[in-house]
């Protein structure tokens, strides 16, 4: 039972190229969510998908796009990468949507933008 | 609607306790509490619920007051194990969705 696993780890990109961050988990759960943490910012979600099927945006979802490829596999997509877009990115998964639910982290991809 | 944290970082001797709190202008149907060591992803705490419960974990507790919109989490006794940055999170009364606070970094020394 791996949890919530992201690749890549690390990623360098130059302003410009697009990459695609990849989440899966494996617990079954039914909603994923896309985070970014800056230093001082805390965890603001870039995107969410409640269940199967749908996605929505969250506070940050400006340069980004995602797809639920299936129950499992929750993905990031830069189009453009922007420097503004330095940041760590963590996926997440919950049973449910959040309320009253935990959500469980991955470890995060750690992501430069030149 | 962004919860605020207070202090934004505390450094301890080991074996003090500490409160971090987390506070709301909005009426709050939960708190949710992660703790983040460097480097690695937020872990999961404990979740408060409306109803002004108060949770355990270890030595680590916290409360929920409806009527202040606030939570507090305390650390009794804390080890150097506690060390890392302390997140609550926040779902507002008739929302879904869950918003971080910008953290408290915690540093305990031997």
């Amino acid at each position: 039972n791996a949890g919530v696993t992201q690749t890549p780890k690390f990623q360098v990109l130059k302003t410009g190229q697009s990459m695609t961050l990849q989440c899966a988990q494996d617990m079954n759960h039914n909603s994923m969510y896309w985070y970014r943490q800056d230093p001082g910012m805390g965890l603001r979600l870039i995107y969410y998908s409640a269940s199967e099927g749908t996605t929505d945006k969250g506070e940050v979802p400006n340069g980004y796009n995602v797809s639920r490829l299936n129950k499992r596999e929750f993905s990031l997509r830069l189009e453009s990468a922007a420097p503004s877009q330095t940041s760590v990115y963590f996926c997440a998964s919950s049973p449910l949507r959040d309320r009253s639910y935990e959500q469980y982290f991955g470890p995060g991809t750690r992501l430069t933008v030149t | 609607q962004q919860p605020v944290q207070s202090p934004q970082a505390v450094i301890l001797r080991e074996g003090e306790d500490a409160v971090i709190n987390c506070s709301s202008s909005k009426a709050l149907y939960s708190v949710h509490w992660y703790r983040q060591k460097h480097g690695e992803a937020p872990v999961f705490l404990m979740i408060l619920l409306k109803g002004g419960e108060q949770k355990g974990h270890e030595k680590i507790s916290a409360s929920f007051n409806e009527k202040k919109q606030q939570s507090s989490l305390y650390l009794t006794a804390s080890q150097l194990s506690y060390s890392g940055t302390y997140f609550c999170g926040t779902v507002l009364q008739g929302a879904q969705k869950l918003v971080f606070g910008q953290g408290t970094r915690l540093t305990i020394n031997p």
